[in-house]
């Protein structure tokens, strides 16, 4: 079964890090990049960028430099997405999300369930 | 970058309707439109690929128009299942944003 699944929600206090992890299962992990997209609470989302996983390369949206760090484990078919020195704006359901090409363009197929980070002290 | 403009929030519609939402690029996107349907405290699920393009699995009712800026989401008769947010997304360059959303609710 092709499905992401994200690891669980998480409560932490500003200034705090998180590292919300995404496994990859019945697909070749390493031939689709994986998009990262924030959604705070009643909002819209914010594309925050992608990573390659054949390469690892990541690239941030303009917003999202700095703090947070994507990452890999191929050998276990995960991405990561660390956030570090929290603050409560951070608040919001982070969602990781496969790319895939297909009629000449980009989209994202499959997404995880989505894990909520909140920010409070 | 690209701003999406999705003009109606919300919507209220009753099963069996024709419904329409309109997305607006602020430059061409030639065809890279996504949209993306979302339930209340679920993930998005990927309707339509390069503006007009059905994912496999999802419904014929669904169908997707539009080139350049402007894009329509379309919804034959509308089932209960089908209250939800939509969402259309560019995919033409990065960063990839998104816009709104429209809310259909039952009326």
């Amino acid at each position: 079964q092709v499905q992401l699944v994200q690891s669980g929600s998480e409560l932490k206090k500003p200034g705090a890090s998180v590292k919300v992890s995404c496994k990859a299962s019945g697909y070749s992990f390493t031939s689709y990049a994986i998009n990262w997209v924030r959604q705070a609470p009643g909002q819209g989302f914010e594309w925050m960028g992608w990573i390659n996983t054949n390469t690892g390369n990541p690239t941030y949206a303009q917003g999202f430099t700095g703090r947070f760090v994507f990452s890999l484990d191929t050998s276990v078919n995960t991405a990561y997405l660390q956030v570090s020195s929290l603050k409560a704006e951070d608040t919001a359901v982070y969602f990781c999300a496969k790319e895939v090409v297909a009629a000449g363009g980009k989209n994202l197929q499959l997404w995880g369930q989505g894990t909520l980070v909140t920010v409070s002290s | 970058d690209i701003q999406m403009t999705q003009s109606t929030s919300s919507l209220s519609a009753s099963v069996g309707d024709r419904v329409t939402i309109t997305c607006r690029a602020s430059q061409s996107i030639n065809i890279w439109l996504n949209w993306y349907q979302q339930k209340p405290g679920k993930a998005p699920e990927l309707l339509i690929y390069a503006a007009s393009s059905l994912q496999s699995g999802v419904p014929s009712r669904f169908s997707g128009s539009g080139s350049g800026t402007e894009f329509t989401l379309t919804i034959s008769n509308l089932q209960p299942e089908d209250f939800a947010t939509y969402y259309c997304q560019q995919s033409y360059n990065i960063p990839r944003t998104f816009g709104h959303g429209t809310r259909v609710e039952i009326k």
